[in-house]
Order: structure tokens, then sequence, then C-alpha cells
């Protein structure tokens, strides 16, 4: 099926440093969505963005809706331990589908 | 407020038993899927529901079939398990009446089929 580029697939980054991630894609979308999935844990949603341009925080957590509607980007500042995880987007098409991301990996050492 | 609930949390079956999964929300959310999970899969839609009463095939139906006899509750069934249905299965629930698209997920159901 039909995944969206996110990139960077992983990586390692030391505890304090800011974090950067992206998603693309070929369709323009209404809605994008964050998630963090943990291990053995559903994901779950951090962000939501609704219109072009747009840019929401949650915490320390800052994602923006791209102005072409066919990308994304997720900033964490500031890591820490508990960021560890594997964090993907996912673009609204339509009115009901959503299309994932292939997730970035994020690994924090202490 | 519960969110999304999935039970069971695990479970193993033998080829050709059947199950049923069960997926309840609390938000009012009109629209409900089935996803699965695999390694370098990413998540996979199975079936889907717009309302209550509907039901609709999603990417990957094949072996599964879904209901939606009320608006709270999406069952995904099994009827004759196979190996290639063993994955994790996520519920998720989005759209809300008021104009919401989030979707939110629910802690999934480690499957395997032995």
């Amino acid at each position: 099926g039909q995944q969206l580029n996110q990139s960077p697939q992983s990586m390692f980054i030391q505890e304090g440093e800011d974090v950067s991630m992206n998603c693309t894609s070929s369709s323009i979308f209404n809605t994008w969505l964050w998630y963090k999935q943990d291990p053995g844990e559903g994901p779950v949603l951090l962000i939501a963005l609704y219109k072009a341009g747009e840019l929401t925080s949650n915490g320390r957590l800052t994602a923006q809706f791209g102005i072409t509607r066919k990308d994304s980007f997720l900033n964490i500042s500031a890591s820490i331990p508990s960021d560890v995880g594997i964090y993907f987007c996912a673009g609204r098409s339509g009115t009901y589908k959503y299309i994932f991301g292939t997730g970035t990996r994020l690994k924090v050492l202490a | 407020n519960a969110g999304v609930t999935q039970t069971p949390k695990f479970r193993v079956l033998k080829t050709g038993q059947s199950m049923t999964l069960l997926c309840a929300q609390d938000m009012n959310h009109e629209y409900m899927y089935w996803y699965r999970q695999d390694p370098g899969m990413g998540l996979r839609l199975i079936h889907y529901s717009v309302g209550e009463g509907t039901t609709a095939k999603g990417e990957v139906p094949d072996g599964y079939n879904v209901s939606r006899l009320k608006k709270q509750n999406f069952l995904l069934g099994l009827e004759s398990a196979a190996p290639s249905q063993t994955s994790v299965y996520f519920c998720a629930s989005s759209y809300n009446p008021g104009g919401s698209y989030e979707q939110y997920f629910g802690p999934g159901t480690r499957l395997t089929v032995t």
C-alpha cells in the first residue's frame, strides 16, 4: 500500500539536542497527524494540523503543515531519554482515509 | 474517558481456529478502522466503517470480517486463522461530528497463529 516518505529513517542524538524530521507526499492532504509509538504499544497522537502553513506546538514538540499541503515537519526541542521511540506521520486523504509515513526511529543517548 | 480500548491484548490461535477482536471507543466518533502492523510493512488498513451498520474493505481484507452493530463498537473476526495473520492488530477511530479528524488508536492486540 501507499506510504509517505519520511526522513530520516532513524537517528541517534545526544540528550538535550533538537530533532527534526519530515514527511513528504505526492498528494495533497487536508490533515496531517503526528504520532509516537513505543514498543508494544499503540500509536499515540501528538499533534494534529489542519491548515496549510499552520504551526502547532505540544510542549517541546512543534509541527508544521507545509504550504504546498504535500509535506509536514516535526521538531523536538531539548530531547530527553523518554523521547525514544518511533515517530510517524499520517495524512488524511479524502474524508476518511489516512496514509501513514514509514516512520523515524529515534534513539537518545544520555 | 478511556479513548479506544481493545480486547484481548494477546492471543495465540492454532491454524483453522476462529476468533473475534473487540474494539470500543467512547469519543462518539463516526469512523472506525482495523489495521494490522507488520515489521517493515507499516500500518495496513483491513476494514473500516463510516457509521453504525456500515462497513467497507480496506487494503488487505481477505480472511477477515467486521461488524459495527453499535456506533461505539467495531468487531474484527477471523473465521479460519492462518499463520500469515500473525500480526499486531490496531483499532482506531476518528471524526467527531463537530469537525475534528484526529485519529486515535487502541493499545493493540498481538495475535500469533501457529
